[in-house]
């Protein structure tokens, strides 16, 4: 059985850092792209940053410079680190295993984790 | 960058109803839409992928439609477990999302 689970979520000042954490497991993790997904209460979602199976990494301008994705194989985790946060950054925080099967413009995430919350706030 | 827009916003219905939610993508995404079913401080779940292809374990009251920039989703027959908010995603990109509320 597939899961995915985060950690790693909590009360941080404007400004501050924070790494989140999601434990693969059910899956060969290495042969995956992961993804970071987060949803402001009562919002919508909003892609966040996305790691291939050769350890490239991509961001939406929103968060480039600020967040880093990465991964380790050996553990089955996948990580976010992320700095310099905003108010705007507080939302529940999901990893998602994506799936390319006809290529780049296919992707779906097929498995969720339940979701981390990180607020940022003084 | 290419936007999804589902309408409508906020959807009315009874137990037993069809039920249809609309994504539109500014430019055309050929076949390459999910839609996912979210409840209240869950997950998202994969419904449909490809446009129409059904998720394994999905119920077949679920169906997608649509190709280039319109799509929809169906739900042929309501349940009590379908009262939830739908989202459609074309690669990186979701919608705004279609809340399905009991009439």
């Amino acid at each position: 059985e597939v899961q995915l689970v985060e950690s790693g979520g909590g009360l941080v000042q404007p400004g501050g850092s924070l790494r989140l954490s999601c434990a693969a497991s059910g899956f060969t993790f290495s042969s995956y792209d992961m993804h970071w997904v987060r949803q402001a209460t009562g919002k919508g979602l909003e892609w966040v940053s996305a790691i291939g199976t050769a350890g490239d990494t991509y961001y939406p301008g929103s968060v480039k410079g600020r967040f880093t994705i990465s991964r380790e194989n050996a553990k089955n985790s996948l990580y976010l680190q992320m700095n310099s946060l905003r108010a705007g950054d507080t939302a529940v925080y999901y990893c998602a295993r994506g799936r390319t099967p006809y290529g780049s413009g296919s992707l779906y995430f097929d498995y969720w984790g339940q979701g981390t919350l990180v607020t940022v706030s003084s | 960058d290419i936007q999804m827009t589902q309408s409508p916003s906020t959807l009315s219905a009874s137990v037993g109803d069809r039920v249809t939610i609309t994504c539109r993508a500014s430019q055309s995404i050929s076949s390459w839409l999910a839609w996912y079913q979210q409840k209240p401080g869950k997950a998202p779940k994969l419904l449909i992928y490809k446009a129409s292809s059904l998720e394994s374990g999905v119920p077949s009251r679920f169906s997608g439609s649509g190709s280039g920039t319109e799509f929809t989703l169906t739900i042929s027959s309501l349940q009590p477990d379908d009262f939830a908010t739908y989202y459609c995603q074309q690669s990186l990109g979701f919608g705004q999302g279609t809340k399905v509320e009991i009439k």
